[in-house]
């Protein structure tokens, strides 16, 4: 199965800044997924990335808030922008391996002060 | 209605009993359905990947799902302290989102 890694694994930020969150997967991988959650809350999608095209994001989530590179079938970054105390959570990145279940990695829990 | 629900807990057994974790779900286009263990500050950990309906086993997890009563399982037997996390099932229609569960909080008591 595929490994994820995924950088920083935490960080304290002030309101109004923003965060760039990595992921590097050990295998090439066609769509990646990056996810939120919040303290005790189940995951909640932001958007899926796929390779060369722009990211497909869930209501509720835009571009201008949390923009998405994947420049290669194995790397994605997500950009948490403009940060206020309501974005402090957890932010997940995943991909589906080609052979079956969904792999994260270990999650980058912010915190926005 | 949410398309997948499962008992947020929190649930807490004697180390050495039976766990049953469950969810159900409204979409039958989901095929694919997973169980994840989620330690405190850890991503989700993938323990059993199941397509369609039956039954499948790994050492001491056994999953079930249940397609035409929508619902599926997660079975540990002979628990350990060490299996305490947030249980989570997931499901997906194919190479899509996956659509997750509240996630079950366990507690197994040495």
């Amino acid at each position: 199965s595929a490994v994820i890694s995924q950088k920083p694994s935490r960080d304290i930020c002030q309101r109004g800044t923003s965060l760039t969150i990595q992921c590097q997967v050990d295998s090439q991988v066609t769509m990646m997924f990056w996810y939120r959650q919040q303290p005790g809350q189940s995951l909640t999608l932001i958007a899926t990335a796929n390779q060369g095209s722009e990211a497909t994001y869930e209501s509720g989530f835009v571009i201008d808030k949390f923009p998405i590179s994947r420049p290669n079938l194995t790397f994605s970054t997500l950009t948490v922008s403009n940060m206020s105390p309501e974005d402090s959570s957890i932010y997940l990145c995943s991909c589906q391996p080609p052979d079956g279940g969904y792999t994260f990695g270990s999650g980058t829990r912010l915190t926005v002060v | 209605q949410k398309e997948v629900e499962q008992d947020p807990g929190p649930l807490s057994v004697p180390e050495g009993a039976i766990v049953s974790l469950n969810c159900t779900y409204s979409n039958s286009a989901f095929q694919y359905f997973m169980w994840y263990r989620q330690y405190s500050r850890k991503g989700p950990e993938l323990l059993m990947y199941t397509y369609s309906s039956g039954n499948k086993e790994d050492g001491r997890f056994t999953a079930q799902v249940d397609k035409s009563s929508k619902y599926i399982s997660l079975f540990i037997r002979d628990s350990q302290p060490s299996d305490s996390a947030t249980y989570l099932c997931a499901m997906s229609a194919g190479a899509q989102k996956l659509v997750f569960g509240q996630g079950t909080r366990l507690t197994i008591n040495p």
